[in-house]
């Protein structure tokens, strides 16, 4: 099993649509989780962390399942401008080591 | 101004030619990364550094070289330039063993 993973989709979806996708990492020792964004050709960045309890912000949530060992990541009322590629990254669950990316997830909103 | 640099923004070499990537940053973090990412293949870790005193290799350091010349400044090399090394390449700063935060990136083409 790899250690992160993702669909890569492509995700088609109309605006105003509700879209999840998840990420499964496989070192159970993992702490920290985080999803970015990356627009074709930039650099990734940092979306949301993603915090035991789940977290919010406007219509992005984030979810973690340590017993499954997924995080996945819910966009609400879908814009054209959410159209990325969205990658999950977990650390290694080792001090001193370097965040874990998975390949991406590609989401297209159209109108 | 941004806080992770990189420099040149966009590269065309030859084979065979040494060429060098830099990275600085005005975050004040201790840890540094380069990636490379190639489409299908996500992020691919090359070298990280904790410190200046500090280097560790990544997944695919063959070929590659760094140097911390000092806690702002990150340098990769590629002694010998070869055409599979044409790819983005990412560099990457962090407080701890939680999120990173990516440069502009580097398009680098070997012919």
């Amino acid at each position: 099993r790899k250690e992160v993973e993702q669909d890569p989709g492509p995700f088609n979806v109309p605006e105003g649509a509700t879209v999840a996708f998840n990420c499964t990492y496989s070192n159970s020792a993992s702490q920290s989780f985080f999803w970015y964004r990356q627009d074709c050709r930039k650099e990734p960045k940092l979306l949301m962390s993603v915090y035991s309890s789940g977290n919010e912000d406007g219509r992005f949530t984030a979810q973690l399942n340590r017993a499954s060992q997924y995080i996945s990541l819910l966009i609400r009322d879908s814009k054209l401008s959410d159209s990325a590629t969205y990658l999950c990254a977990v650390n290694s669950g080792q001090a001193g080591t370097a965040l874990i990316f998975g390949k991406g997830t590609t989401l297209s909103v159209s109108s | 101004d941004a806080d992770v640099t990189q420099t040149p923004r966009n590269r065309i070499t030859k084979t065979g030619k040494r060429i060098m990537l830099e990275c600085s940053q005005t975050k004040g973090h201790d840890r540094m990364y380069w990636y490379r990412q190639d489409p299908g293949l996500g992020l691919r870790l090359i070298y990280y550094s904790f410190d200046v005193k500090d280097i560790n290799k990544g997944e695919i350091s063959d070929g590659y070289s760094v140097s911390r010349q000092a806690q702002a400044k990150f340098s990769l090399s590629l002694e010998s330039a070869i055409p599979n090394q044409t790819a983005l390449y990412f560099c990457a700063t962090a407080p701890d063993d939680t999120e990173q935060y990516f440069g502009p990136g580097t398009r680098l083409t070997v012919t």
